[in-house]
């Protein structure tokens, strides 16, 4: 099954505005990642957070990391209407010789000009 | 450089008919696999490859075969097609281990009728 679920299924909010999705998990991990996919295309890697880091930023991106409670959260601020796209977290994990990134069903984040 | 290469884009099938999506990547990652993606499900893993002459399993291998006889290359076969794999597929790549960013391609929209 699934490693990661996104919460929430759909997010509509107003240019400008902050959006907030989350992410939670059943296993162990060694990273945590978010991806973009705009309508039609492939998934662009956002950014990884590592199972020891607790949060990390990229440019308007906040991504925080809560092992105890094996959820992640990524905060966009001020957001444009080219952010509207599916978000989707990814967990991986690696033992021994296996190795699996697995994804949640995505967050649709519309954002209204 | 082409970053990951799919094909075909599109592609209609008949119930039976035997096909095999090409996966190839440039970057010389070790990292390869396949994801589909269906409606409302994220992405599901496929089978994957840690580097040549090695593959595994993903979470939903049945009536799909792959091979990687190249680092650079990765096909995905579908030996019998059925309508249950009407889907987006998706190849993906990356440097090992897992603290790299993991290329997509644009994905193959198959239809099997």
């Amino acid at each position: 099954s699934q490693q990661g679920e996104e919460d929430p299924q759909a997010l509509s909010i107003q240019e400008g505005e902050n959006a907030t999705m989350n992410c939670s998990y059943k296993t162990s991990i060694n990273n945590l990642q978010w991806y973009r996919q705009n309508s039609g295309r492939g998934l662009v890697h956002l950014i990884l957070i590592r199972s020891n880091e607790r949060e990390k930023h990229s440019g308007r991106l906040r991504v925080t990391l809560d092992t105890s409670k094996k959820s992640s959260s990524l905060l966009i601020t001020a957001s444009r209407a080219a952010d509207t796209a599916s978000y989707f977290c990814a967990t991986f994990y690696s033992g021994g010789s296996n190795y699996k990134l697995t994804f949640g069903k995505g967050t649709l984040l519309t954002v209204n000009p | 450089n082409a970053g990951v290469t799919q094909t075909p884009k599109f592609q209609v099938l008949k119930t039976g008919q035997s096909m095999t999506l090409q996966c190839a990547q440039d970057m010389n990652h070790e990292y390869m696999s396949w994801y589909r993606q269906d409606p409302g499900m994220g992405l599901r893993l496929i089978h994957y490859s840690v580097g040549a002459g090695i593959t595994d399993q993903g979470e939903v291998p049945n009536g799909y075969n792959v091979s990687r006889s190249t680092t650079e290359d990765f096909p995905l076969r579908l030996l019998s097609a059925a309508p249950s794999q009407t889907s987006v597929y998706f190849c993906a790549s990356s440097y090992l281990p897992f603290g790299n960013t993991i290329y997509f391609g644009e994905g193959s929209w198959l239809t099997v009728v």
